[in-house]
């Protein structure tokens, strides 16, 4: 069964610095794996996808993951955070070409600080 | 123009009643979906369809029944609500069967079952 796993319930960083947002997922062939966020009161927005090619993807608002096959992770980074980035973040996996079979992480709380 | 629109965004009511959530879509998309997000933020699909037609259907209790009368709307009308159903609902859309895998999301509905 596919599943995924983000073991960072709650990350606070200085609005400037770097960000990490860690992604594991378990699943039996080539995944298909997106990242999402909600801001507060809000729908999820699709921020990147991955499903072939180049391992590091760009997506919206200025945000990059990497996929590593032998590490099964898919980690969504930003150089600088802004405080408008702080939101929730869910990192999804699924069949490749398909969105019917999403199977969504617990999400990362991301909190920035001025 | 919203893209995924739900009505009502707020409902608060008691142990036994029935409710119903409406969801439009102006995208042409042909896939529509419900999800449940619990109070954890958990993120779990509930039914898919394609075309008014039924595709998925998780184990949801037999009082949530959706309904589709075109490929624009996609109902959710939940009968003798419990406790447990308190949650926030989304309704989401995507490309005939998700082949591009991006997921558009409502705001979301938040159901309180006092």
């Amino acid at each position: 069964a596919q599943s995924v796993t983000q073991p960072d319930i709650h990350i606070t960083v200085s609005e400037g610095a770097s960000l990490e947002l860690r992604c594991n997922y378990s699943y039996g062939a080539t995944p298909y794996l997106f990242w999402y966020v909600q801001s507060p009161g809000q729908g999820l927005q699709l921020l990147l996808k991955y499903f072939s090619g180049d391992t590091l993807v760009q997506g919206i608002k200025g945000f990059e993951a990497e996929f590593k096959r032998s590490q099964s992770s898919f980690n969504l980074r930003k150089p600088s955070v802004h405080w408008s980035d702080a939101a929730e973040y869910f990192c999804a996996v699924g069949p490749t070409g398909t969105a019917s079979k999403l199977t969504f992480g617990t999400g990362t709380r991301l909190q920035v600080t001025l | 123009d919203t893209a995924v629109s739900q009505t009502p965004k707020y409902l608060v009511t008691q142990m036994g009643n029935d409710k119903s959530i409406k969801c439009e879509q102006n995208l042409g998309h042909d896939t529509m979906y419900w999800y449940k997000q619990d109070s954890k933020k958990f993120l779990k699909i509930m039914f898919s369809y394609n075309n008014k037609e039924l595709i998925i259907n998780e184990t949801v209790p037999n009082r949530f029944s959706p309904k589709s009368p075109d490929k624009a709307h996609l109902n959710l009308h939940i009968n003798s609500l419990e406790l447990g159903d308190s949650a926030v609902y989304f309704c989401a859309s995507s490309r005939a069967g998700g082949s591009a895998g991006e997921l558009f999301f409502g705001e979301g509905s938040r159901l309180t079952v006092l």
